[in-house]
């Protein structure tokens, strides 16, 4: 089974900073697609940025990148140039393409709070 | 793209009652999901749908839950004789064909248990 951990229950950064967010998984699987996913207070998830586990180079979306460390099975969330707007819970997920279904396995999440 | 919709957002209903959840999907998305998020954990997998066929159920769905998928549109979501552990956020998702497409999420329905 796989399980995915964020060790960060709560972070702040302030505003124009950059700030780093972890997340390690469990898998014996190759493979797979990871995730990270906003979610604002209130409102719905929205994807942040997505990497494939064959990809040796770390996926970029203007001020988030991520550090894809596939043998360490890590993968952070870096957010740079931080904005207000930014505040929200992220959520890193597992996705097993050998399941068929393309599920996703969530870990429990960082609160994320920028600082004017 | 119109997004994933929910109905209702809010749900408040006494022990025992059953209540009935609607998703609908952005219109081209075959992949339909239910997940459940409790406060200060990240969603749970419920069930998953390729178009109107149910093909995997978790341990989370007990017998009182039960998911429907008529004609691979919209979804629905029922759960009898709720309880207590029920009071969650059920969310929804839809996703295209192929394998690590990501999902696109609905607002969620919030449903308490009085």
């Amino acid at each position: 089974a796989q399980t995915v951990t964020q060790s960060q229950p709560e972070m702040s950064v302030q505003e124009a900073e950059t700030v780093t967010l972890s997340c390690t998984y469990d898998t014996s699987e190759s493979n797979y697609y990871l995730f990270w996913y906003k979610q604002p207070p209130s409102r719905q998830m929205i994807l942040v940025i997505r990497q494939e586990a064959y990809k040796q180079q770390n996926a970029t979306e203007n001020r988030f990148s991520v550090n894809f460390q596939k043998a360490a099975k890590s993968f952070s969330l870096k957010i740079s140039d931080s904005q207000l707007g930014d505040t929200a819970m992220y959520f890193c997920a597992f996705m097993n393409l050998a399941s068929g279904t393309y599920k996703y396995i969530f870990g429990t999440g960082t609160r994320l709070k920028v600082l004017a | 793209d119109t997004g994933v919709s929910q109905n209702p957002r809010h749900k408040i209903t006494k022990r025992g009652q059953n209540v009935t959840f609607r998703c609908d999907p952005i219109s081209e998305h075959n992949r339909l999901y239910w997940y459940r998020q409790t406060l200060g954990q990240g969603p749970e997998f419920l069930t998953y749908f390729q178009n109107e066929a149910q093909l995997e159920k978790s341990r989370l769905l007990s017998d009182r839950f039960s998911a429907e998928r008529p004609k691979g549109s919209f979804s629905t979501l029922e759960i009898q004789r709720t309880e207590q552990g029920d009071s969650a956020m059920y969310l929804c998702a839809s996703s295209p064909a192929g394998g690590g497409q990501p999902q696109h999420f609905g607002d969620g329905t919030r449903l308490s248990i009085l």
